[in-house]
């Protein structure tokens, strides 16, 4: 039972275009989200976040936005930079019962940026 | 400021040995946890420490056991690898449960 998707395994974009990552969850007691990139070799590090409470959530070129509604957050990354070349994960942690304080992350998608 | 560290960076088992994954951490965080990586998968958690001295499940906690030692070290033991445990393991810790993690650099372990 995936309860945090990312449906698309992989997003090719070209620098200076917008590339948009995607990501649905199912269990409604979760209230904060957060987005990491990974680097190949590396732990994935943390990016940006967003609690249930807001819609949107800037910091520079990455903005994440959040449907409540609809169970769905969108990270947005304007200009895309081929530094940004990376998996990036969705994860989700909620304000109580099993999904307390546990982050519980997507399948990752592969961002390729090229020059 | 190290982080999160994990040793060793590598392993290659053969199935049914054992060994034990090391994590430390030096930034006086209370939680500590333990994912592994698979195509396809995302991280998946396997044990996590709210604070020192309580350690509970995750969601694939199967074939392993974790120790947490003192507030800076939680270790991730498989007592008899099996090759479905070849994967790549992540250790992380944060300061509450709930706030962002932050990861060591992992431990890929392949299992023959």
């Amino acid at each position: 039972d995936q309860q945090v998707k990312q449906n698309s395994p992989s997003l090719s974009v070209q620098e200076g275009r917008i590339s948009i990552l995607n990501c649905d969850y199912t269990n409604s007691m979760f209230d904060y989200f957060l987005w990491y990139k990974k680097y190949p070799a590396e732990g994935p590090t943390f990016l940006i976040s967003i609690s249930s409470i807001k819609d949107k959530n800037e910091d520079g070129r990455f903005t994440v936005f959040l449907n409540k509604s609809a169970k769905h957050l969108s990270l947005h990354i304007v200009p895309s930079q081929p530094g940004d070349s990376a998996v990036y994960f969705c994860a989700a942690h909620g304000a109580g019962g099993t999904s307390y304080g546990k982050l519980t992350f997507g399948q990752g998608t592969i961002l390729t940026v090229h020059p | 400021n190290a982080g999160v560290t994990q040793t060793p960076k590598f392993q290659v088992l053969k199935t049914g040995q054992s060994m034990t994954l090391q994590c430390a951490q030096d930034m006086n965080h209370n939680s500590m946890y333990w994912y592994r990586q698979d195509p396809g998968m995302g991280l998946r958690l396997i044990y996590y420490s709210a604070s020192e001295g309580t350690t509970d499940k995750g969601e694939v906690p199967n074939g392993y056991n974790v120790s947490r030692l003192n507030k800076r070290e939680f270790s991730l033991r498989l007592e008899s690898a099996a090759p479905s445990q070849t994967s790549v393991y992540f250790c992380a810790s944060s300061e509450l449960q709930g706030d962002g993690y932050t990861f060591g650099s992992g431990t890929r372990l392949t299992v023959v």
